[in-house]
């Protein structure tokens, strides 16, 4: 297993189109995160799945994010109508009630850009 | 609810100099707190963990203790090296065992001349 993977890791698109980010997790962890990190910041909870559940979700994600996690191996994260304050880095992470002591694997990041 | 905060940054040390990085923290119930490093291109990596009061996480020569009574976890390294240069962010959940939601610190930018 390689870790946890993200695609693309660039993107560059202009105001109002929409994106779709894709992550895929270490095979075995059965949870699934997602963070955004702006630039001088720490990464913020979007939110996160068990399984193919989606159990959390913060009020950052607004109506125009949409995560999916259909069979509760990858993760799809949309973003619709895009703005310039969506201009970030999508950060991706996995984890498993298995895992030793908090065990929380991330990706490198989708770093999407808005013009 | 829960939040952290780290010292100001950028940090400048020069090699074989002694790192100190403040984090504080305010959460509800009894958090578990972490140290997490990015480099240059990577994606973040666990630097070290403590999960309840007077533990030390250390990890690579870092160290960090979690003091209950001042509700801090400040990361020290006795002698830095150039490859230590990174961003830092202290984190905590309140989930359990790899589970929850991990708050995070704004990152502290550290780099390391020779």
């Amino acid at each position: 297993d390689t870790g946890v993977s993200q695609d693309p890791r660039h993107k560059i698109t202009k105001r109002g189109q929409n994106v779709t980010f894709r992550c895929d997790p270490i095979s075995e962890h059965n949870r699934l995160y997602w963070y955004r990190q702006t630039l001088g910041q720490g990464p913020e909870f979007l939110t996160y799945f068990q399984n193919e559940a989606q159990l959390e979700k913060s009020r950052l994600l607004s109506d125009r994010f949409s995560a999916e996690r259909p069979k509760g191996s990858f993760s799809t994260l949309e973003i619709q109508r895009t703005e310039q304050g969506d201009s970030a880095m999508y950060l991706c992470a996995s984890s498993s009630y298995r895992t030793p002591n908090y065990g929380y694997t991330f990706g490198s990041g989708t770093r999407l850009t808005v013009v | 609810g829960n939040s952290v905060t780290q010292m100001e940054g950028p940090v400048t040390l020069s090699e074989e100099a002694f790192l100190t990085i403040n984090c504080t923290y305010t959460a509800t119930g009894y958090p578990s707190l972490f140290w997490y490093v990015q480099y240059p291109g990577e994606g973040l990596q666990l630097l070290l963990k403590a999960t309840k009061a007077d533990d030390k996480g250390s990890n690579k020569g870092f160290e960090a203790t979690y003091r209950k009574e001042t509700t801090s976890f400040h990361l020290e390294k006795g002698s830095v090296q150039v490859s230590d240069s990174a961003v830092y962010f202290c984190a905590l959940n309140t989930g359990g065992t790899s589970y929850g939601k991990l708050t995070f610190g704004q990152g502290t930018i550290l780099t390391v001349h020779p």
